[in-house]
């Protein structure tokens, strides 16, 4: 069992769709989870962070974590065409030390005009 | 400031060719990594340093090997290429202390083993 499940779709829905994005994780150590961005042929760059269990949102961006089911979401209100991007989920269970992130798989989205 | 500068952006190699893949940061970063992204399948990390002089390996460091003799390079060098090492490589530094964990990522570099 991957310690990290992505669903990499693709995703594709129209402008305006409200986007649900998932991952599973096997550890209970994680407590960092991250939410990156990655444009076509471009490196990953950090979108959401959130620490231990809860929401947090920043504009149209809301990130969730269960810990208890081991599960975090990622939810894009008013989607646009400029959020077409591969979403990889991201989680450590320490933050002291070097950041070994274990990553997803990535989940591919288009938002269509 | 550049960021994270990664070059080559592509290249092509021989099987049983061997060439150094070159990251350099200007964010005076502890911690630098190489990971490989390869479709559908995520970044898997290579090799990291938390700081010049030590290096350890990741989850998949057989065929590479890097070095870190300052703070800001971090070149990860294949020897005898395989049809396997194929992929998008990525360079990424942070900072010891960071209080969200984030990376700064490459542009990458795309390598093709024929």
């Amino acid at each position: 069992q991957k310690e990290v499940e992505q669903d990499p779709g693709p995703l594709s829905v129209p402008e305006g769709a409200i986007v649900s994005l998932n991952c599973t994780y096997s550890n209970s150590a994680f407590q960092y989870f991250m939410w990156y961005r990655q444009y076509s042929r471009k490196g990953p760059e950090l979108l959401m962070y959130t620490y231990s269990s809860g929401n947090k949102e920043d504009g149209r961006f809301t990130a969730q974590v269960d810990k208890s089911s081991k599960y975090i979401s990622l939810f894009i209100r008013d989607s646009q065409p400029s959020d077409s991007a591969t979403y990889l989920c991201a989680m450590n269970a320490l933050l002291q030390g070097a950041q070994k992130l274990v990553f997803g798989q990535g989940t591919r989205l288009t938002i269509n005009p | 400031n550049a960021g994270v500068t990664q070059t080559p952006k592509f290249r092509i190699l021989k099987i049983g060719q061997s060439m150094t893949l070159q990251c350099t940061q200007d964010m005076n970063h502890n911690y630098m990594y190489w990971y490989r992204q390869d479709p559908g399948m995520g970044l898997k990390l290579i090799y990291y340093s938390v700081g010049a002089g030590i290096t350890d390996k990741g989850e998949v460091p057989n065929g590479y090997n890097v070095s870190r003799s300052t703070t800001e390079d971090f070149p990860l060098r294949l020897e005898l290429a395989a049809p396997s090492q194929t992929s998008v490589y990525f360079c990424a530094s942070t900072y010891r202390g960071t209080n969200t964990g984030e990376l700064f990522f490459g542009e990458g570099s795309r390598l093709t083993v024929l």
